[in-house]
């Protein structure tokens, strides 16, 4: 069975600080997805990334960053320079490449906070 | 529209009635899901179709939910003898094959 795990229930920094979004999974599958998505206060969710199971290399797009580490089973999310816009639920998801790769497993999220 | 539409946004209902949502997925994508979110929790996945077929309804709780997507295009989950349980966010989503998700903003259904 797939799980995926968000401690963090809820963070609140202050604008410009950085903060990390910690996920850790799991799954018997050898080939996966991960992924992470925004929920704002619309409700809607919104991708951020998704990554394969193969490539544990490291990404950065503009202020966010992603570290896939494959031996800790650790998918965790850094924001930079955190913005009022940033305000949301992030979740993190798990889901099986030999099933298509979209039938998703969500961590519980973490509401994330930026305070002026 | 561009995205992924449902309606109605909030449906208030009593239990034991009947009840339907709408998904109108992005023009062109094949694969539809439907998703359900309770409060303080992460979505969780019902059905999923390709093209009118559903292709994996592992997530339906039980056989009160029934989902039809009878043209390919427009999805409808249907609810019967509702119970104040299935108050939740239903959420759909479509995609292009394999490719990116793209959610709609959901529509609350909220059974008294």
């Amino acid at each position: 069975a797939q799980k995926v795990t968000q401690a963090q229930t809820e963070i609140s920094v202050v604008e410009k600080e950085d903060v990390t979004l910690d996920c850790v999974y799991e799954t018997r599958d050898t080939t996966y997805y991960l992924f992470w998505y925004k929920q704002p206060p619309s409700g809607e969710l919104v991708f951020l990334i998704r990554r394969n199971s193969f490539d544990e290399q490291n990404e950065i797009s503009g202020r966010y960053s992603w570290n896939f580490q494959k031996s800790t089973s650790s998918f965790n999310f850094t924001i930079t320079a955190s913005q009022v816009v940033d305000s949301a639920v992030y979740f993190c998801a798990l889901s099986e490449a030999r099933r298509g790769g979209n039938k998703l497993t969500f961590g519980t999220g973490t509401q994330q906070k930026v305070e002026l | 529209g561009a995205g992924v539409s449902q309606t109605p946004s909030n449906k208030v209902t009593e239990k034991g009635k009947y009840v339907e949502l709408r998904c109108d997925p992005i023009s062109g994508h094949t694969a539809l899901y439907w998703y359900r979110q309770s409060l303080g929790q992460g979505p969780e996945f019902l059905i999923y179709f390709q093209g009118t077929g559903a292709a994996d309804d592992s997530g339906l709780p039980n056989d009160r939910f029934f989902a039809v997507r009878p043209e390919g295009s427009v999805s409808t989950l249907k609810i019967q003898r509702t119970e104040r349980g299935d108050s939740a966010v239903y959420l759909c989503a479509s995609s292009f094959g394999n490719g990116e998700l793209f959610f709609g903003e959901g529509s609350r259904l909220t059974v008294l």
